[in-house]
């Protein structure tokens, strides 16, 4: 059973616009959620996270969106660049199981940003 | 710092042979797991330490065996390889068990014929 859901496997958008990256999730115990970013033929590092006390967290371009009431979270990338263009993997936790720092992710989406 | 290395990059091996997959840290990180990668099924979780001697199952443990003697190192073995072992694995470190923010490393591709 996924907990953590990723269900658009890829997105296409023009250079300077917004890239909107969700997932979903089942599991109403997660309380900590991040996003990583991959590019091919190397590790995913880590990008943005939010806190389910928060519904907003904001660094640069990147904003990240919690609707801790639907389950779902987004990704904004405004503007996007080409530079972008890479897979995205949301990833949650539930912080208060013992702290042991298992994150569970989703299946990924593939950005594309074309110039 | 050099971060998380893993070695080999890549690795073909029969059905039944062993090997393991090394991962090294020089952050001085306690929490250390291994991934796989399957195309479809995102970063699924096997194995994970949270400091030297303690080691736990993820998700999809069966198959793999761990251990974690040093704060720096964190092998990962194959016991008798089969083809549905064939994946990208990749080893992740971070400072504590409450910090999620996990350095990745560049990954080991597996083939198992």
């Amino acid at each position: 059973d996924q907990q953590v859901k990723q269900n658009s496997p890829s997105l296409s958008v023009q250079e300077g616009r917004i890239s909107i990256l969700n997932c979903d999730y089942t599991n109403s115990m997660f309380d900590y959620f991040l996003w990583y970013k991959k590019y091919p033929a190397e590790g995913p590092t880590f990008l943005i996270s939010i806190s389910s006390i928060k519904d907003k967290n904001e660094d640069g371009r990147f904003t990240v969106f919690l609707n801790k009431s639907a389950k779902h979270l987004s990704l904004h990338i405004v503007p996007s660049q080409p530079g972008d263009s890479a897979v995205y993997f949301c990833a949650a936790s539930d912080l208060g199981s013992g702290n042991t720092g298992k994150l569970i992710f989703g299946q990924g989406t593939t950005l594309q940003v074309k110039p | 710092n050099a971060g998380v290395t893993q070695t080999p990059k890549f690795q073909v091996l029969k059905t039944g042979q062993s090997m393991t997959l090394q991962c090294a840290q020089d952050m001085n990180h306690e929490y250390m797991s291994w991934y796989r990668q399957d195309p479809g099924m995102g970063l699924r979780l096997i194995h994970y330490s949270v400091g030297a001697g303690i080691t736990d199952q993820g998700e999809v443990p069966n198959g793999y065996n761990v251990s974690r003697s040093t704060t720096e190192d964190f092998p990962l073995r194959l016991l008798s390889a089969a083809p549905s072992q064939t994946s990208v694995y990749f080893c992740a470190s971070s400072r504590d068990r409450v910090s999620y923010e996990q350095y990745f490393g560049p990954g080991t591709r597996l083939t198992v014929t």
